[in-house]
C-alpha cells in the first residue's frame, strides 16, 4: 500500500539556516510525490512535485526536493530559511491508480530570528 | 477571484444536527474532492467526483453524503453530527482524475465544531 512517513512533527531553524524536512515513501508502483505547504488558516498549496522526470525537483519559494529511489526518500530542502517559511509542510504520494493523494502527518516548520 | 471557494468558513453546531458545506471551483476542472483534516493536522481523503460521478468513497460513514449538481460544485451534507466530526473539511479540485500530471487546488477549509 502507498504511504508516506514524515520524520519530525516539528522542526525549528534559525533565519538564514538550511531547511531540511524529511519524507520517506512506500509505493508498489512508480510513485508520484508531492510537497504541499499550509499557512495558518489557509488551504494547502503545491510547492513541488516529482513525476518521474528529473530526480531533483525545484519548486516555488526557493524549495527543492530530491527523489532517491534507493532510499525511498523525497526530502525537502531550502538553503536559507525566511521567517515567511513558517508553516505546516505535507509530503504526499499518489495511490496505485494515481487518482488520489495520500498525505503524511505533516511537519511544522518554525523559523526564529 | 477565488479558485476553490467553500462556505461556510466556520460552523459551530450541536450534536445530532444536520449541516452542509458547499464548494465551488471556477477553474474548469473535472475532478473535485473532500478531505478531512483532524486536530493533529492529519489529512485524509473522503470522496472524489469526476464530472459528477462518484469515484472514491473512502469508508466514510453513511451520515456523510456528497452531492455534485455539476462539475463545478461539490457539496457535503452531514446528518446526525457527532463530536468526532469536529475537524477542518477541505474541498479541492484537479484538472483531471489522473494526478500524474496535475495538482490539487485546495479551498481555505471549513472548520466544523460539534458541541
Amino acid at each position: 500500500a502507498q504511504s508516506v512517513t514524515q520524520l519530525g512533527s516539528h522542526v525549528s531553524v534559525s533565519e538564514g539556516a538550511l531547511v531540511l524536512l524529511r519524507c520517506n515513501y512506500s509505493s508498489s508502483v512508480p510513485p508520484y510525490l508531492f510537497w504541499y505547504v499550509q499557512y495558518p488558516n489557509q488551504g494547502l498549496q503545491l510547492l513541488l512535485k516529482y513525476t518521474s522526470a528529473a530526480t531533483l525537483v525545484k519548486g516555488i519559494n526557493g524549495f527543492e526536493a530530491e527523489f532517491k529511489k534507493s532510499e525511498t526518500s523525497f526530502h525537502l530542502t531550502k538553503p536559507s530559511a525566511h521567517m515567511s517559511d513558517a508553516a505546516e509542510y505535507f509530503c504526499a504520494v499518489s495511490d496505485r491508480g494515481y487518482n488520489k493523494l495520500i498525505f503524511g502527518a505533516g511537519t511544522r516548520l518554525a523559523v526564529h530570528p | 477571484d477565488t479558485a476553490v471557494s467553500q462556505t461556510p468558513k466556520y460552523l459551530v453546531t450541536q450534536m445530532g444536527n444536520d449541516k452542509s458545506i458547499k464548494c465551488e471551483q471556477n477553474l474548469g476542472h473535472d475532478t473535485m474532492y473532500w478531505y478531512k483534516q483532524d486536530s493533529k493536522k492529519f489529512l485524509k481523503i473522503m470522496f472524489s467526483y469526476n464530472n459528477k460521478e462518484l469515484i472514491i468513497n473512502e469508508t466514510v460513514p453513511n451520515r456523510f453524503s456528497p452531492k455534485s449538481p455539476d462539475k463545478a460544485h461539490l457539496n457535503l451534507h452531514i446528518n446526525s453530527l457527532e463530536l468526532g466530526d469536529s475537524a477542518v473539511y477541505f474541498c479541492a479540485s484537479s484538472q483531471e482524475l489522473n494526478l500524474n500530471t496535475g495538482e490539487l487546488f485546495f479551498g481555505e477549509g471549513s472548520r466544523l465544531t460539534v458541541l
